[in-house]
């Protein structure tokens, strides 16, 4: 079964610093591969998407995901990166199968915490 | 504005009672999706449906039930509701092409509290 790993629960974020947000997946052949935002309180929104392609995707926000087939790795970016994203981020994995959508697998999410000066 | 709407927002109910968690979709998507998220965690797929009157089961069906009466609307029910279904219950819609994947658009969220 198909699975999908975020690394760290907590990252801590200085105001102007990149942020690099790790993911990597699990499944035997090319996902389709996800990153989601939730703000505290909020709903889930997508942030990008990498279906086939170009390795490095761009987002809304700034943000951009490079995949990595070699590692099974699809790393969120953002730089310089704000207080203003500190948020939860979840990764996610879709299988491309014929002639129907599969729902996505969900890692356990990334909290990314402000470090206040 | 296309959406996906939950209702309700947020509800607190008695163990063993009935509960109906209901989403509405205006994205003309054929696929919806339930999940529910415990704090501090992921989301885990419980049920979804890629046509009206038609639902199946995800990873964590158990104690769940759902509906599809029709395309716009997915329902959630929890026949006897227990506390470890205390959570947060996210409703999504998508489409889904080979070349576009299947982006999913999630509802605001139900807060579920068994007491």
């Amino acid at each position: 079964a198909q699975s999908v790993d975020q690394p760290d629960a907590h990252v801590t974020l200085s105001e102007g610093a990149s942020l690099e947000l790790r993911c990597s997946y699990s499944y035997s052949a090319a996902p389709y591969l996800f990153w989601y935002v939730q703000y505290p309180g909020q709903s889930l929104q997508f942030l990008l998407k990498y279906i086939t392609g170009d390795t490095v995707v761009k987002g809304t926000k700034g943000f951009e995901a490079e995949f990595r087939k070699s590692n099974s790795s699809f790393n969120l970016k953002k730089s310089p990166a704000h207080w203003s994203d500190s948020a939860k981020y979840f990764c996610a994995l879709g299988l491309p199968q014929t002639g129907f959508a599969s729902a996505l697998t969900f890692g356990s999410g990334t909290k990314v915490i402000p470090c206040l000066p | 504005e296309a959406a996906v709407t939950q209702s309700p927002r947020s509800k607190v109910a008695v163990t063993g009672g009935k509960v109906t968690l209901s989403c509405h979709q205006t994205n003309n998507h054929d696929y919806m999706y339930w999940y529910r998220q415990d704090t501090g965690h992921g989301l885990r797929l419980i049920h979804y449906s890629y046509v009206a009157d038609s639902t199946e089961k995800g990873d964590i069906p158990d104690g769940y039930k759902a509906s599809r009466p029709s395309q716009e609307n997915f329902s959630l029910i929890l026949e006897l509701a227990s506390l470890s279904q205390t959570a947060v219950y996210f409703c999504a819609s998508s489409d889904w092409d080979r070349d576009s994947g299947n982006t999913l658009y999630f509802g605001e969220g139900s807060r579920l509290i068994v007491v």
